[in-house]
């Protein structure tokens, strides 16, 4: 069936250094792939989303890109501080476009 | 204030007490969705709704119900909750199915005795 594979599971990281995380989907019909990250105790929230038709996207430290042949997609960190600190999801649209398909997540710890 | 709520946040309950969780959106979307999350396994969706009475299963169903009678509101059931149904449950609600930004009630722990 569909899925999205996420890794790493967990990354720890400095303050001030970058941190990359990764996903790849089954499914070539996907595409919308959003990024969302929870904070603890809270509902996963958008951080940065990308379609199909473009190949990298950034907002301020946070960049996503999508390479479609491979079906991956990366976020990327810059600039890294302890309020980044979380757990990151990505997803992927389903074939069917009626749902999104979760990565497992990663815990993101940035320590000072 | 655009949100999703949810009640009850924290619930504890035994095997076979039929329960109840609400979740209510003010910003008149049309898709709503419910996930449960598990350590190590993510978001799982169970069930999602693409508009009032229209209600569909999603990746984990079993042994649970949905209902949308109205836009805003979309419950979740446990007709008959069991041990392995104790999981962090979000309710998200977006303007339409996969291409859409979910935004995400605050979640409802939920442990089964």
């Amino acid at each position: 069936g569909e899925n999205v594979e996420q890794h790493p599971s967990t990354l720890s990281v400095q303050e001030g250094d970058s941190a990359v995380i990764k996903c790849t989907y089954s499914d070539s019909a996907s595409n919308y792939f959003p990024w969302y990250k929870q904070e603890l105790g809270k509902g996963p929230q958008l951080i940065i989303d990308i379609r199909s038709n473009v190949g990298e996207k950034k907002d301020q430290r946070i960049a996503v890109t999508l390479n479609k042949t491979a079906k991956h997609f990366s976020l990327h960190i810059t600039e890294t501080q302890p309020e980044d600190s979380a757990v990151y999801f990505c997803a992927a649209s389903n074939q069917a476009g009626t749902a999104l398909i979760f990565g497992k997540g990663t815990t993101l710890s940035v320590s000072s | 204030e655009a949100q999703v709520t949810q009640n009850p946040r924290y619930l504890i309950t035994v095997t076979g007490k039929k329960l109840t969780v609400t979740c209510s959106q003010n910003m008149n979307h049309e898709y709503m969705s419910w996930y449960r999350q598990d350590p190590g396994l993510g978001l799982r969706q169970i069930y999602y709704s693409m508009n009032v009475e229209v209600t569909d299963k999603g990746d984990v169903p079993e042994g649970y119900k949905v209902s949308r009678k109205e836009k805003r509101n979309f419950p979740l059931i446990l007709e008959s909750p069991s041990p392995n149904q104790t999981s962090l449950y979000f309710c998200a609600s977006s303007f339409g199915p996969g291409g859409y930004e979910q935004y995400f009630g605050p979640g409802t722990r939920l442990t089964v005795t």
